[in-house]
């Protein structure tokens, strides 16, 4: 998987919108950029994934500008529940074999 | 309903008191992982494999052990546990490492604590 660079810790406020970018520079041709949330405790679980330009489901958004060198979670009007730790995924099916999740994001989310 | 299923989900043990950490999944995916966190180290690889009879070390194998002899089932042996090993588990299965559509499903995680 390509190196990627997140933010160590962020605080918001309920009712905000949080954006969080992750830098991977040496991204590859045919990398997809994939983000996991995790709670406490509890194991990481998908969030969203993309190639380019803008994705958007029900929890999130993830903007990819057109060089693709980084990628910006977005979580519109966040609350106490998104307090987690939020993990930037750069990889390849056919070129990878570890998965390095590192120390992700810390977002605190403040009443 | 896709399920990673881990157990123990708590134990405490003894130093060099063998243990072993049982994994399995129900999505026939090819590839299983083990992961170990503690406090501002985050997820640490310790093995992976890519397949049944296929197993490499991740970044902090040592005092680990794994098998795939099934596709489903990916047990993580600690021989001779140690404190510094003393630890949260994750197990997680997937399709594949990365790519398009690829989704990585965690257990619920395993408290381990060596004395």
């Amino acid at each position: 998987l390509a190196k990627t660079t997140q933010p160590i810790s962020m605080d918001s406020y309920e009712g905000q919108e949080v954006n969080i970018t992750c830098s991977h520079n040496n991204i590859a041709t045919n990398d997809y950029i994939t983000w996991y949330q995790q709670f406490p405790s509890q194991g990481p679980r998908f969030i969203i994934q993309g190639y380019k330009t803008k994705v958007t489901n029900e929890v999130a958004s993830l903007f990819i500008p057109a060089d693709r060198k980084s990628s910006t979670l977005s979580l519109p009007r966040v609350s106490l529940s998104d307090t987690a730790v939020y993990y930037c995924l750069v990889g390849d099916e056919n070129r990878d074999d570890k998965i390095i999740f590192g120390k992700g994001t810390r977002l605190h989310i403040l009443p | 309903e896709a399920q990673v299923t881990q157990n123990p989900r708590y134990l405490i043990t003894v130093t060099g008191k063998k243990l072993t950490v049982t994994c399995s999944q129900n999505m026939n995916h090819e590839y299983m992982s083990w992961y170990r966190q503690d406090p501002g180290l985050g997820l640490r690889q310790i093995y992976y494999s890519m397949n049944v009879e296929v197993t490499d070390k991740g970044d902090v194998p040592e005092g680990y052990k794994v098998s795939r002899k099934e596709k489903r089932n990916f047990p993580l042996i600690l021989e001779s546990p140690s404190p510094n090993q003393t630890s949260l588990y994750f197990c997680a299965s997937s399709l594949s490492p990365a790519g398009p559509g690829n989704t990585i499903y965690f257990g619920e995680g395993s408290w381990l604590t060596v004395v």
